[in-house]
This record gives C-alpha cells, structure tokens and sequence, in this order.
C-alpha cells in the first residue's frame, strides 16, 4: 500500500506570496493532519481534517488554512507569507481519529 | 516552558551500546505517548506506541512510561550504525485533541561504527 504522498517537496517563495500544499493520504485513511516543523520551534501541530471538515486546530495565524476534498485528500494554503514560514511542512493520515499517525516525507518551503 | 521537553542532543555513542532516550512533559491528560524515527529529508516514522504507564518492547526496542513522574524513555539495545536518526518523543491527551500530537524538540543521535 503506498504511504502518505506529498507534493510538491521543495518549493521556493517569495515575502507576500501565498502557497497551496498538497496531500494524499494512504489509501482508505479519513483523517489528515498539518504539521510545521521547524529547528527552533520543532514539530508543531497546525489542525486537523476529517470527513471534510477541520476537526482541532493549533496556535498558528489565519493565514494558514486548509481544506479536505471528499477522496480525503487535502490542501494547506498559506498566505501573505513571512521569512518565519520557512518550514517542513508534513501531512499525516490515519485511518480515524485518535489512530496511529502516519507521516509523509513533507514540503521544504523556503521564503526568501 | 514547553509541554513536552526533551534534550535535542547531540549523541553520539559507539556500535553495541544501549541508548537511552528520555522525554518530560507537564500535562497530566496525556495518556498515549509515542516515539518517531526521522531520518534526514524523510517524514517522521512511528517506532513504539504507549498508552498510559508501563514498559513495551519491540525487538531491541523498549519504551516506558512514568506517569506518576511525567516522564517516558526509549530504549534501544545493540544500537547499530543504521539507527542513526533524530528520535522524536511525542505524545496526546486523546480525548478532544486526540490527533493533535504535541512533539519533543529530537534528539538527534549517531551510532559509530
């Protein structure tokens, strides 16, 4: 069964600019998960999706939102973005929530 | 002062050697605790999954938790130059925030040869 697929893996942006991240999770899995993982901040949880809609959220600004299509695939976008955005940015899924996580390899976003 | 502490490291130790891993936290609703394996440019991958207090062992791998002290280990025994990876500690209340993991910082270890 193939894992947790991320696209695209390295993405390089400018100050103001906006960013969409996508994410497919493993087959048969309903709930995905956002996270930003930086050196100083570490693996921080940005929300939650499952059965289209955001179940929990983290201490992140609006500008960072999401979406969950029907497949349960599901999108991040962030907006206005600022050089502290520069992150890994990894998507887990699990087959409900409170399962098991399973991550992807992430999106390197870089802003300069 | 974070929820979850754990001391990034690094560490370094020779082939054979026993590891010790160790995590705090100051949440007393935490009840499942886990711990990841990130290799470089990969996704973190769950290695051992706890709940609540006791020990768990899988092959060279063992995990406790202390929750009387707020504090979790990972073991690994005849480590090997392939566990080299940072070691996440990472754990939830399970209840509301039940897929909201709440991380340690890493600690990045190297096994020499």
């Amino acid at each position: 069964k193939a894992g947790v697929t991320q696209t695209p893996r390295y993405l390089i942006k400018t100050r103001g600019q906006q960013v969409t991240l996508s994410c497919s999770p493993i087959s048969g899995h309903r709930s995905v998960s956002w996270y930003q993982q930086t050196p100083g901040q570490g693996l921080q949880f940005l929300f939650e999706y499952f059965s289209e809609t955001q179940r929990n959220k983290g201490n992140f600004p609006g500008r960072f939102s999401g979406r969950q299509f029907s497949n349960s695939r599901s999108e991040m976008n962030v907006s206005t973005l600022e050089l502290g955005d520069s992150a890994l940015y990894l998507c887990a899924s699990s087959l409900a929530r409170g399962a098991t996580q399973y991550f992807g390899p992430g999106t390197r976003l870089t802003v300069l | 002062q974070k929820e979850v502490e754990q001391d990034p490291g690094p560490l370094s130790v020779p082939e054979g050697a026993i590891v010790s891993l160790n995590c705090t936290y100051s949440n007393s609703a935490f009840q499942y605790f886990m711990w990841y394996r990130q290799y470089s440019r990969k996704g973190p991958e769950l290695l051992m999954y706890t709940y609540s207090s006791g020990n768990k062992e899988d092959g060279r791998f063992t995990a406790q938790v202390d929750k009387s002290s707020k504090y979790i280990s990972l073991f690994i025994r005849d480590s090997q130059p392939s566990d080299s990876a940072t070691y996440l500690c990472a754990m939830t209340d399970g209840i509301q925030g039940a897929q909201k993991l709440v991380f340690g910082q890493g600690t990045r270890l190297t096994i020499n040869p």
